[in-house]
């Protein structure tokens, strides 16, 4: 089965200052998701990556497909304390819309 | 309308009870899934029904029972559970299942088995 490794697990940056979370598969990747959850909620999507070499940006953040190395980052500048929260990266599996989540990673944005 | 709409948000169940989680959308959606949470993990899948169908069974055990009534309508029947279910129960949907199509979560139904 497909493996998603995001790292890190956690980080604090101080509100206005730059992170960039990463998410590696084992596997190919055939569409990335990115989502946002606040703790004990559900899911916000925020992006879907599908071709090696896409980018993708809402607001603030920004978020890449490497196809070759079967990662992709997800970038926010200048944080703010709703960045705060749990951002998941997932991925589908070659039989479709089957999502794998990676452990997630945890961001407090520091005011 | 992108909304997933789950109830309850809260369940307390005994384990020799009977109770159903459920999940609503109105997007058109035609595929619908059902997701566990434990706390600090992440959503592990259980069941997806596609066009109505159960399409997929992670091996999940019989006391928890999916049923699709409709196009917009999940439900997710619970009976004797353990207390390791206790979980968040999170619904999704999405335009179809067979392709990548960005999920659709609802807010999820927190359940404490005691």
């Amino acid at each position: 089965s497909q493996e998603l490794e995001q790292s890190p697990q956690s980080l604090i940056v101080q509100e206005g200052k730059n992170l960039t979370i990463n998410c590696t598969s084992s596997k190919t990747l055939y569409g990335l998701y990115w989502y946002k959850q606040k703790y004990g909620e559900g899911l916000i999507f925020l992006m879907m990556l599908q071709k090696g070499g896409e980018e993708k940006s809402h607001e603030k953040i920004t978020a890449k497909l490497d196809e070759k190395k079967q990662q992709s980052s997800l970038h926010i500048t200048a944080s703010q304390p709703s960045h705060a929260g749990i951002y998941l990266c997932g991925a589908d599996g070659a039989a479709g819309n089957k999502l794998t989540f990676g452990g997630g990673t945890r961001v407090l944005v520091k005011p | 309308d992108t909304e997933v709409t789950q109830t309850p948000k809260h369940l307390v169940m005994g384990m020799t009870n009977k109770k159903s989680l459920k999940c609503e959308q109105h997007m058109g959606h035609r595929a619908m899934y059902w997701y566990k949470q434990k706390a600090k993990k992440p959503p592990e899948l259980m069941f997806v029904y596609s066009y109505e169908k159960l399409s997929i069974n992670e091996s999940v055990p019989s006391r928890f029972s999916p049923e699709c009534p409709n196009s917009s309508l999940l439900n997710l029947h619970l009976h004797a559970l353990q207390p390791e279910d206790s979980a968040l129960y999170l619904c999704a949907s999405s335009q179809d299942e067979t392709d990548s199509y960005e999920q659709y979560f609802g807010p999820g139904t927190r359940l404490t088995v005691t």
